[in-house]
């Protein structure tokens, strides 16, 4: 079945350092993908996505390329802040159109 | 875009006794989605709830465990029966994911004892 997968956390990083949080997936066809943040305390909220192949998703600073020949949807940020600590969750719309989460990856920005 | 309520945000509830989460859109949806996100996991599908209809159950997820009402376009609730401690999860609402993005409630903490 259709599955997603990340990298484990957490990612500890200092302020203004360079993010990169990967994530791959297998799925029948060619899926949308997304990428999830959530912040403590909240729900989750949409950060970026892309819905085909070598689409773009970028919010805040944030970007993921959607990269079939590799089916991967890697997120980056060239400069993270410690407001970015948070839960990240990749995630595709399967065939059924339910959503396929990855465990998360909890990122800690430190000052 | 669409807002969702739910309530409680959290609890703590003695195990054998059942608590109910309610979910509240600010538009009308067809399908409201119910989801549990257990200690250091990800997010899992429960069930589909569609209005006028019985609830779809995932693999593992029963009715007489999770009952889902769906009332109206609007609301929705999810009540956890019989509780036992490996039911302390955080339960998320979520709407449209049949063509958009989704969106998500703040969820409810739910601590069993």
């Amino acid at each position: 079945g259709d599955s997603v997968t990340q990298m484990e956390g957490p990612v500890t990083l200092s302020e203004e350092a360079f993010l990169t949080i990967n994530c791959t997936y297998t799925a029948t066809g060619y899926p949308s993908l997304f990428w999830y943040v959530q912040y403590p305390g909240e729900g989750l909220q949409l950060l970026l996505k892309a819905t085909k192949a070598d689409d773009k998703g970028s919010n805040k600073g944030f970007e993921a390329t959607y990269r079939k020949e590799t089916t991967s949807f890697h997120l980056e940020k060239g400069s993270v802040q410690v407001s970015d600590s948070a839960v990240y969750f990749c995630a595709l719309r399967s065939a059924t159109n339910k959503l396929i989460f990855g465990t998360g990856t909890l990122l800690a920005v430190q000052p | 875009s669409a807002v969702i309520s739910q309530k409680p945000s959290r609890d703590i509830c003695q195990r054998g006794t059942s608590l109910t989460i309610q979910c509240q859109v600010d538009s009308q949806v067809t399908m409201m989605f119910w989801y549990r996100q257990q200690p250091g996991q990800s997010l899992t599908l429960i069930a589909t709830a569609n209005q006028g209809s019985e609830a779809t159950y995932e693999s593992g997820f029963v009715i007489d465990k999770f009952p889902i009402s769906r009332p109206n376009l609007t609301f929705s609730t999810l009540t956890v029966s019989n509780m036992s401690p490996e039911d302390s999860s955080i339960y998320l609402c979520s709407v449209g994911q049949g063509a958009g993005e989704a969106f998500f409630g703040q969820g409810t903490r739910l601590t069993v004892v």
